[in-house]
């Protein structure tokens, strides 16, 4: 899992597995973002969700959040080699948001 | 798509330089932002404004100056640069009506030797 002063996790799985990856955060927070970093560029919004979601699907892509634990979840289904990156939650703190530490995915083909 | 462009894209200085890191978006943005990223703390926030002349700071703005001069360009300043201050940087950019939905620029690598 990932947030604030967690380390960063690293995964490697193979292609076409599954995989999961979560994220807690420390404050009420309205709506969770997941982004994704390749190497060398920066994050890009994947999915977000909102608080009055418990889940949202895009594609391959499945965020979950559990306003009662303040936490969230995104699923990748199906991996491919171009997965590999960084995963990053966000959750607005406030007036602006704060972001995880990171979980970094590789897929080996 | 929206655009985010920073610049330049690699800087090395001394300790003690100065340094100005621009950022220009075309989005029609009215929010900009400003992060540093480091391993593992993952993207911390620095400044960010919400128009032209407008500036507000971040979780971490000790050493940085920032300044919004238009709609389009946001810039950070650091006016005696420290080898702590050897990160990545990013800058954002966000429409008021879903603020928390953010476009990135490609980053700017300082290194202070």
């Amino acid at each position: 899992s990932q947030w604030g002063e967690e380390n960063l996790q690293a995964l490697s799985i193979q292609e076409g597995e599954d995989v999961t990856m979560n994220c807690s955060y420390k404050t009420y927070t309205t709506v969770v973002q997941w982004y994704r970093q390749k190497s060398g560029k920066g994050p890009a919004l994947i999915i977000l969700i909102r608080s009055n979601e418990r889940e949202k699907r895009s594609g391959r892509l499945r965020a979950t959040l559990d306003t009662s634990s303040q936490s969230s979840s995104l699923s990748i289904t199906g991996t491919l080699a171009t997965d590999t990156a960084v995963y990053f939650c966000a959750a607005n703190s406030g007036t602006y948001q704060r972001f995880g530490t990171g979980t970094k995915l590789q897929v080996v083909p | 798509e929206a655009a985010v462009t920073q610049s330049p894209r690699n800087k090395v200085t001394v300790t003690g330089g100065n340094v100005t890191l621009s950022c220009r978006q075309t989005n029609s943005h009215n929010y900009m932002y400003w992060y540093r990223q480091d391993t593992g703390h993952g993207l911390r926030l620095i400044h960010y404004s919400y128009g032209a002349g407008n500036l507000q700071i971040g979780d971490v703005p000790d050493g940085y100056k920032a300044t919004r001069t238009t709609q389009e360009d946001f810039f950070l300043l650091l006016e005696l640069a420290s080898p702590s201050q050897t990160s990545l940087y990013f800058c954002a950019s966000s429409d008021g009506g879903r603020r928390f939905e953010q476009y990135f620029g490609p980053g700017t690598r300082l290194t202070v030797l």
